[in-house]
């Protein structure tokens, strides 16, 4: 069974640049989250998904950040502009409503 | 809301020694706990799921208890290796979403 994919891997843009994140997850699996780590620190999280629903985005910086999950599946992550603070890996997960969490690999941004 | 704290922070034992990895949350209204490891720039992946009925989970080498009462979750390596060198986490499942400690780095001197 695939786990969560997401992509890119790696990102490196300039400041006020916009950037986005794809994350596909594990079929089935109708709880999405994207999470932020910063180095050194555990991930927080930005806002969680129930099928289509954002149902929880009190974490989500709105002004720059914005995020989608079409037909309950794929979900993109958007940040326009980018600021060197954002800076960070994003992780995109899945989990049943309250099951085991798994994460993807990962994308790492990198803003100069 | 929810504060979870792992020490220590780092942890260098030679191979053979069992760890020995704490975490510890501030509310006991959890659902599950979860403990992760995490390589040098890679993802999380999944140890162990400890739900809040269960007071410990087994997995091969890895065995993890569970109180919920006193707000602590233990992680046990036994025979540590080389391989198991890595960053541990543990988060809780409340509120419906996980939150997380910063985090155990092992290493494991061969």
């Amino acid at each position: 069974e695939a786990g969560v994919v997401q992509s890119p891997r790696y990102k490196i843009i300039e400041k006020k640049q916009p950037v986005a994140f794809w994350c596909n997850p594990i079929s089935g699996h109708n709880t999405l989250y994207w999470y932020r780590q910063n180095l050194g620190q555990g991930p927080e999280l930005l806002i969680r998904y129930e099928n289509e629903e954002a149902v929880d985005d009190s974490q989500l910086p709105k002004d720059r950040f914005s995020a989608e999950r079409l037909k309950g599946v794929d979900s993109t992550l958007k940040i326009q502009p980018a600021e060197l603070g954002d800076s960070a890996v994003y992780l995109c997960a899945s989990s049943l409503v309250v099951g085991e969490v798994f994460f993807g690999q990962g994308t790492r941004l990198t803003v100069v | 809301k929810q504060e979870v704290t792992q020490i220590p922070a780092a942890l260098s034992v030679p191979e053979g020694e069992n760890l020995v990895l704490n975490c510890s949350f501030t509310d006991s209204a959890i659902y599950n706990l979860q403990w992760f490891r995490q390589d040098p720039g890679k993802g999380l992946t999944s140890l162990l799921l400890i739900q809040s009925s269960q007071r410990e989970q087994t997995s091969g080498r890895l065995n993890a208890s569970l109180d919920k009462s006193s707000g602590r979750s233990t992680l046990y390596i036994a025979a540590s290796q080389p391989g198991d060198s890595a960053t541990y986490l543990c988060a809780v499942i409340y509120d419906y979403k996980l939150s997380f400690g910063a985090g155990t780095t092992v290493t494991v001197r061969a």
